[in-house]
């Protein structure tokens, strides 16, 4: 079954502070893995996008990894910022022919950024 | 350039209405998706439109149902309500010629049912 696993459900942590986010999955055909930002009673917003060559991909101060092999991928926020609380969405993209794929979701991260 | 809107922001139903969704997409974009998302499943995929067609489809019962006028717009309908389609409902659209094209959100519609 294709799944895509989050951890921490939820993160507290001070402003200034570094963490660390970790999404696993199990989904095959993979295509391409996103993480997404989501505002409290707003849409999510696209961080990065990775395909399976890529390893790293930084946006600002919010750096995605991917390690197809073991099928994980980590979103590293460094010194955070109050307005980085929010929920942090994993989703992995698997190919469907004639169409822009199946995005299976993970159920987040909710991240509290405390001063 | 305009983002994604829907309307309405806000929707209250009784158990047993129908209630539709609308969706503008960023100019230029024709593929619509349609999304479900509850405190419990997280997010989850409803439908796909692209030039007025469905090209891809999720797991939900058939009283969910969408379409696509010429313009891109998208609308989505819900028929006999149920307590459990209790929801934020978000659309996303993107250029829509591949999977790696990135998918633009709007604010959602919170739908409630009594």
């Amino acid at each position: 079954k294709n799944q895509v696993e989050q951890s921490p459900q939820s993160l507290i942590i001070l402003e200034g502070k570094n963490c660390t986010l970790q999404c696993n999955y199990t989904v095959s055909p993979f295509s391409n893995l996103r993480w997404y930002k989501q505002d409290t009673g707003r849409g999510p917003v696209s961080l990065t996008i990775m395909t399976f060559s890529e390893n790293t991909k930084s946006n600002g101060r919010y750096t995605a990894t991917l390690d197809a092999d073991t099928k994980q991928s980590s979103l590293h926020i460094t010194a955070s910022q109050l307005s980085d609380s929010a929920s942090y969405i994993c989703v992995v993209n698997t190919p469907r022919g004639g169409s822009q794929g199946n995005l299976i979701f993970g159920k987040g991260t909710k991240l509290s950024v405390k001063p | 350039k305009a983002g994604v809107t829907q309307t309405p922001r806000y929707l209250i139903k009784t158990r047993g209405q129908q209630v539709t969704l609308s969706c503008s997409p960023i100019s230029g974009h024709r593929s619509v998706s349609w999304y479900q998302q509850t405190p419990g499943q997280g997010l989850q995929f409803l439908f796909e439109y692209f030039s007025e067609t469905q090209r891809n489809k999720g797991n939900f019962p058939g009283r969910f149902s969408g379409r696509q006028f010429s313009n891109s717009r998208s609308e989505m309908n819900v028929s006999t309500l149920e307590l459990g389609d209790s929801a934020l409902y978000l659309c996303a659209s993107s250029l829509g010629g591949s999977e790696y094209n990135e998918q633009f959100f709007g604010p959602g519609t919170r739908l409630t049912v009594l």
